[in-house]
C-alpha cells in the first residue's frame, strides 16, 4: 500500500492565484481530513469528511474548499491565496470504526507571497 | 471548547534518562487520545492511543502514556531516552461523537531533544 499519498510536495503561489492540494489513501479508509501547520500552533483542522459526498468545515476552513466524490481523493482548493495561508498542509485518513487512529500523509510546503 | 495543551514548548533530556512530555485535555465525555511523532520534513507518526481499559499504554519504540481522568491528563513517558527520540511530539483528542472520527484536536507541540 502506498498510505496517504499528496502532491505537489512544495508550491509558490502569488496572491490571488488558485490551486489544488491533492490527496489520496488507498487504505479504503472512509475518514479524511485536511490540517494546516503553523509554528508554535500545531495542527488545525480544516475540512474533514465522513466519507464520499459528505465534508464538514473544521476550525479554520475560511478560504479553503474540498469535495470528496470518491472514498480514495480529497482534493483541497485554495480559491485565491493569501500570505496567510502560507503553512505546511497535512491531509490524513483513518477508519471509521476500530482502531481510530489517523495515516498523515508527507505534506504540502505552500507559499504565498 | 474542546482543547488540547502540551505546557512545555521544549523538553531536554540527557541519552539514557527517563523522559515525559506532558499533555492535559479539556473534552465533554470520555475522550479517545493520541500522542503522534513529527520528524524533520516529514509527515506524523502515531506512537499510541488510549481509548478505553488500562490507563497505562504501550506504543512503538519503548513510549508509554498514562491516562488520568481526574488530573485529564495523558503524558508520555519512556525509561530511557535515546538520542534518535529527538523530535516534535503531539499529543490529540478525538471527540467521542457520532460521525466526528475524521476530527483530531491537538496540542501545540512539544520539542524533545535528546543529547548525548
Amino acid at each position: 500500500n502506498a498510505g496517504v499519498t499528496q502532491t505537489p510536495k512544495f508550491q509558490v503561489l502569488k496572491t490571488g492565484q488558485s490551486m489544488t492540494l491533492q490527496c489520496a489513501q488507498d487504505m479504503n479508509h472512509e475518514y479524511m481530513s485536511w490540517y494546516r501547520q503553523d509554528p508554535g500552533m500545531g495542527l488545525r483542522l480544516i475540512h474533514y469528511s465522513v466519507g464520499a459526498g459528505i465534508t464538514d468545515q473544521g476550525e479554520v476552513p475560511n478560504g479553503y474548499n474540498v469535495s470528496r466524490s470518491t472514498t480514495e481523493d480529497f482534493p483541497l482548493r485554495l480559491l485565491s491565496a493569501a500570505p496567510s495561508q502560507t503553512s505546511v498542509y497535512f491531509c490524513a485518513s483513518s477508519y471509521s470504526g476500530g482502531t481510530h487512529e489517523q495515516y498523515f500523509g508527507p505534506g504540502t510546503r505552500l507559499t504565498v507571497t | 471548547a474542546q482543547s488540547v495543551a502540551q505546557p512545555e514548548d521544549q523538553v531536554n533530556v540527557a541519552e539514557g534518562n527517563p523522559l515525559t512530555v506532558k499533555c492535559t485535555y479539556s473534552v465533554s465525555g470520555n475522550p479517545y487520545l493520541f500522542w503522534y511523532v513529527q520528524y524533520p520534513n516529514r509527515g506524523l507518526q502515531f506512537l499510541l492511543k488510549y481509548i478505553t481499559g488500562d490507563n497505562l499504554v504501550k506504543g512503538s519504540y519503548g513510549f508509554e502514556a498514562e491516562f488520568n481522568k481526574s488530573q485529564t491528563s495523558f503524558h508520555l513517558k519512556k525509561p530511557s531516552a535515546l538520542v534518535s527520540d529527538s523530535a516534535l511530539y503531539f499529543c490529540a483528542v478525538r471527540p467521542h461523537v457520532y460521525n466526528q472520527g475524521g476530527k483530531l484536536i491537538f496540542g501545540q507541540g512539544t520539542e524533545l531533544s535528546v543529547k548525548p
